[in-house]
């Protein structure tokens, strides 16, 4: 079994849909969650940072942390077109190393 | 550009040859991440430095790979006797030491196609 389970899809909306994506993890020492984006053939994008359990909001994107359930999830409002692309959940447990366990990904396609 | 750059960007070979693939960090940055994707895959942790000082190592990172960071700032990662199975893009990665803070910044990556 990994360690960080994620569904890779594909995930495929509308147009200004509500996305849920999301990350299962087994470890219970990890405390620090991340979510990437990934275009196609690029390097992966820091979108959102969270230490610990709890929420955090930037803009149109939500990073939710259930450290008693190891689920995590990251929302994204009002989709576009420009969010289709793959999202990596990555999640670490001690800031001194910042060796990022990462999931499988999953791929989202934003349809005019 | 302040962010992680990677050089090649793209890398063909043919199997047996040797390979080599430049990181320079963010300047401010103190770590020093490599990983390698395959497709359809996230990203594997290769190793990681503090400064000039190599301290961790997967046991995916065989001996036909090397990395140095030689003067604590640019990386190099090197794979000798190249293999189809090391085709993949590999990835460097940069962050702060201080403040407890675990974000770690991308590169672009090098695509290496063994053929």
């Amino acid at each position: 079994q990994k360690e960080v389970e994620q569904d890779p899809g594909p995930l495929s909306v509308p147009e200004g849909a509500i996305v849920s994506l999301n990350c299962t993890y087994s470890n219970s020492a990890f405390q620090y969650f991340m979510w990437y984006r990934q275009y196609s053939r690029k390097g992966p994008e820091l979108l959102m940072y969270t230490y610990s359990s709890g929420n955090k909001e930037d803009g149109r994107f939500t990073a939710q942390v259930d450290k008693s359930s190891k689920y995590i999830s990251l929302f994204i409002r009002d989709s576009q077109p420009s969010d289709s692309a793959t999202y990596l959940c990555a999640m670490s447990a001690f800031s001194n190393t910042g060796k990022l366990i990462f999931g499988q990904g999953t791929t989202l396609q934003v349809k005019p | 550009d302040t962010g992680v750059s990677q050089n090649p960007r793209h890398k063909i070979t043919k199997r047996g040859q040797n390979v080599t693939f430049r990181c320079d960090p963010i300047s401010e940055h103190n770590r020093l991440y490599w990983y390698r994707q395959t497709l359809g895959q996230g990203p594997e942790f290769l190793t990681y430095f503090q400064n000039e000082a190599q301290l961790e190592k997967s046991r995916l990172l065989s001996d036909r790979f090397s990395a140095e960071r030689p003067k604590g700032s640019f990386s190099t990662l090197e794979i000798q006797r190249t293999e189809q199975g090391d085709s993949a893009m590999y990835l460097c990665a940069s962050s702060l030491s201080a403040g407890g803070s675990a974000e770690a910044f991308f590169g672009q990556g090098t695509r290496l196609t063994v053929v």
